[in-house]
């Protein structure tokens, strides 16, 4: 158990609508990084916030966004769903960003768009 | 980041040591070694990490080359528990992100 957890496990929605996904992080931890997992591929970077502040982004569109709270819980929402946004979207959350922080992961939201 | 290159697949037999090796030729000097497991649908779970001594924790041994263009994940007594895709990664020092790779599909047969 990594103590970070994820909600939903799994939601199916329809192309156009958007969506929201939760992540509580381990307590004490500053830095929550956000995946994407494609069926049969590693998990590919979406963003990463510090302190509640975007601390970096990987190659994703602007309809992806984020939110960090005060309280280790984060959310990541994609608007104008697309059939690729189909996925394992993954938090992991770490002390700080830097690259000695082991990042400790979520079980996962399985994302179905039809 | 460096690459890193994995066999696609691999099998080992219950109870014996497993052992994973990892190619990172252009690694720099300041880039760490991770590795990660990822048993079918859950997270990604941390097994170890290293710089450039090997290193040991109760899940796993990190064995890096002198030159560290290469490691080897070494599993010591395989249960049919560690079947799972392990992803080798190189991670530049103050980097925010793992890059995943396709990793190493592991099955621990009985």
């Amino acid at each position: 158990e990594t103590g970070v957890t994820q909600s939903p496990t799994h939601l199916i929605k329809t192309r156009g609508q958007q969506v929201t996904l939760r992540c509580s992080s381990q307590s004490g931890h500053n830095t929550v990084s956000w995946y994407q997992q494609a069926l049969g591929q590693g998990p590919q970077f979406i963003f990463q916030y510090y302190r509640e502040e975007e601390n970096g982004r990987g190659n994703f569109p602007p309809r992806f966004s984020g939110l960090q709270f005060p309280n280790y819980s984060s959310e990541l929402n994609v608007n104008a769903l697309e059939l690729d946004d189909s996925a394992l979207y993954l938090c992991a959350s770490s002390l700080d960003s830097q690259s000695t922080d082991t990042q400790y992961f979520g079980p996962g939201t399985r994302l179905t768009v039809l | 980041d460096a690459k890193t290159t994995q066999p696609t697949s691999m099998d080992c037999a219950e109870g014996r040591a497993a052992n994973l090796p990892c190619n990172h030729s252009t690694i720099s000097g300041n880039e760490y070694v991770y590795w990660y497991r990822q048993i079918h649908s859950q997270g990604p779970q941390y097994i170890i990490h290293g710089l450039k001594n090997n290193e040991t924790n109760e899940m796993a041994s990190l064995i890096i080359t002198e030159d560290r263009k290469s490691s080897t994940l070494i599993l010591p007594h395989a249960t049919l528990r560690d079947t799972a895709v392990y992803y080798c990664i190189v991670r530049v020092e103050n980097d925010y992100k793992l890059s995943f790779g396709a990793g190493t599909t592991v099955t621990v047969r009985a």
